[in-house]
């Protein structure tokens, strides 16, 4: 199993380009998130995903938009990128809770700079 | 008030030594609870959930106190292979059946020779 993969690894936009980072997984996760980092801030979710077909908003949704056609994908759209966006986005993936302990498996991360 | 806050750290201590990371969250309904690994430029890592009665994993052992809302980490005998930044993890499930994460700012260790 290849895990959560991620593409591109290094992205640099300039002001207002759209652009997807693409997010895969091939263990059949149910539940799928896009998170950023930035220094001493930690994770902050992006948006969510419970299943194909289903998204939702997390903790800092604007300026970027999701869809789940399938299982296994589950892309980031950034709308117009804004220097703002410079940040570390991993895509995370996990089956369906039982008794809420469950474990986030992460992909290796995109690193975006916008100019 | 971060929902998740942990020592701001950095933490530099030798080979052999005994090291703890502390957490506290806010939100007394959190479900359950985790420490994350991550190294430098990588994708974070389960290192361990945390459970009511405390767990142990060889040289690791996490509590959970949920009267104080406070979360340990304690790591005896660090290696050099312990060098990272250890993440506190929160899981607030939210209404419905969706669950978020919610992280720490992350604690820096550095294991020295």
């Amino acid at each position: 199993n290849a895990g959560v993969t991620q593409t591109p690894k290094f992205q640099v936009l300039k002001t207002g380009q759209s652009m997807t980072l693409q997010c895969a997984q091939d263990m059949n996760h149910e539940y799928m998130s896009w998170y950023r980092q930035d220094p001493g801030m930690g994770l902050r979710l992006i948006h969510y995903s419970v299943g194909a077909g289903i998204t939702d908003q997390g903790e800092v949704p604007n300026g970027y938009n999701v869809s789940r056609s399938t299982t296994e994908d589950f892309p980031l759209r950034l709308l117009s990128a804004a220097p703002s966006q410079t940040s570390v986005y991993f895509c995370a993936s996990s089956g369906l809770p039982t008794g809420g302990r469950d474990t986030q498996y992460f992909g290796p991360g995109t690193r975006l700079t916008v100019l | 008030r971060k929902e998740v806050e942990q020592d701001p750290g950095p933490f530099n201590v030798p080979e052999g030594a005994t090291v703890a990371f502390n957490c506290t969250y806010s939100n007394s309904a959190s479900q359950s609870f985790f420490w994350y690994r991550q190294d430098c430029r990588k994708e974070p890592k389960l290192l361990m959930s945390v459970y009511s009665s405390g767990n142990e994993d060889g040289r690791f052992t996490a509590q959970l106190n949920r009267a104080s809302q406070y979360i340990s980490l304690l790591i005896r005998d660090s290696k050099l292979s312990d060098s990272a930044t250890y993440l506190c993890v929160v899981n607030m499930i939210s209404s419905g059946s969706a669950r978020q994460l919610t992280f720490g700012s992350g604690t820096q260790l550095t294991v020295l020779p």
